[in-house]
């Protein structure tokens, strides 16, 4: 069974640029949510999508959005990129559904690390 | 609101000795916890959860953990640490929304010496 895909594996692009990442999540998998990672602020929420539909949010601005297609694959987009949004982003996917048991565990991919120059 | 403290930010230990890597939870409610691992260049993997079905609970590649709700406290283990075991560990309490969102410690690095 393929885990979950994300791409680009590696980005750089510069101030005021806007980027989007891509995840493929495990099939059958309908929940996506989406993670960034920094040394300083550590790992941190920041969307969750199922079935098309935003569930959660964490906090961040509004520069950061995401939508989820028909298929479960996901993108998220941060415009005007900032030097402080230099991070992994991570994807993870689960079913969606009921409580935390094994087929709602969250699976991550091996993440996009973006720099901004 | 649910958090998660993770005490010490690197532990250092020769091959084959015990492997202790501390964690605190705050949570209003009974908890789902979790360890994951994460490897260079990598994303991070599921050792272990915890769904209050038992409150020891058994992970892959020799980890444990055991939850005690008096102590607050799910700290990972393992008899015996591997070179492959070095690698940052982060533990993580699920959000009372029961969506995708686990609040993560700020993760230990673990360094495994010959």
């Amino acid at each position: 069974k393929a885990g979950v895909t994300q791409t680009p594996r590696y980005l750089i692009k510069t101030r005021g640029q806007q980027v989007t990442l891509s995840c493929s999540p495990i099939s059958g998998h309908r929940s996506v949510s989406w993670y960034q990672q920094t040394p300083g602020q550590g790992l941190q929420f920041l969307f969750e999508y199922f079935s098309e539909t935003q569930r959660n949010k964490g906090n961040f601005p509004g520069r950061f959005s995401g939508r989820q297609f028909s298929n479960s694959r996901s993108e998220m987009n941060v415009s005007t990129l900032e030097l402080g949004d230099s991070a992994l982003y991570l994807c993870a996917s689960r079913s969606g559904t009921g409580g935390f048991s094994g087929a709602n565990v969250l699976t991550f991919g091996a993440g996009s690390r973006l720099t901004v120059l | 609101a649910q958090s998660v403290t993770q005490l010490g930010s690197h532990v250092s230990v020769s091959e084959g000795a015990l492997v202790l890597l501390r964690c605190n939870y705050s949570s209003s409610v009974p908890p789902y916890l979790f360890w994951y691992v994460q490897y260079p260049n990598q994303g991070l993997q599921l050792l272990l959860k915890y769904t209050s079905a038992a409150t020891l609970v058994k992970g892959i590649n020799g980890f444990e953990a055991e939850f005690k709700k008096s102590e607050t406290s799910f700290h990972l283990t393992k008899p015996s640490a591997h070179m492959s075991d070095a690698a940052e560990y982060f533990c993580a309490v699920s959000d009372l929304s029961n969506t995708g969102k686990l609040i993560f410690g700020q993760g230990t690095t673990l360094q495994v010496k010959p």
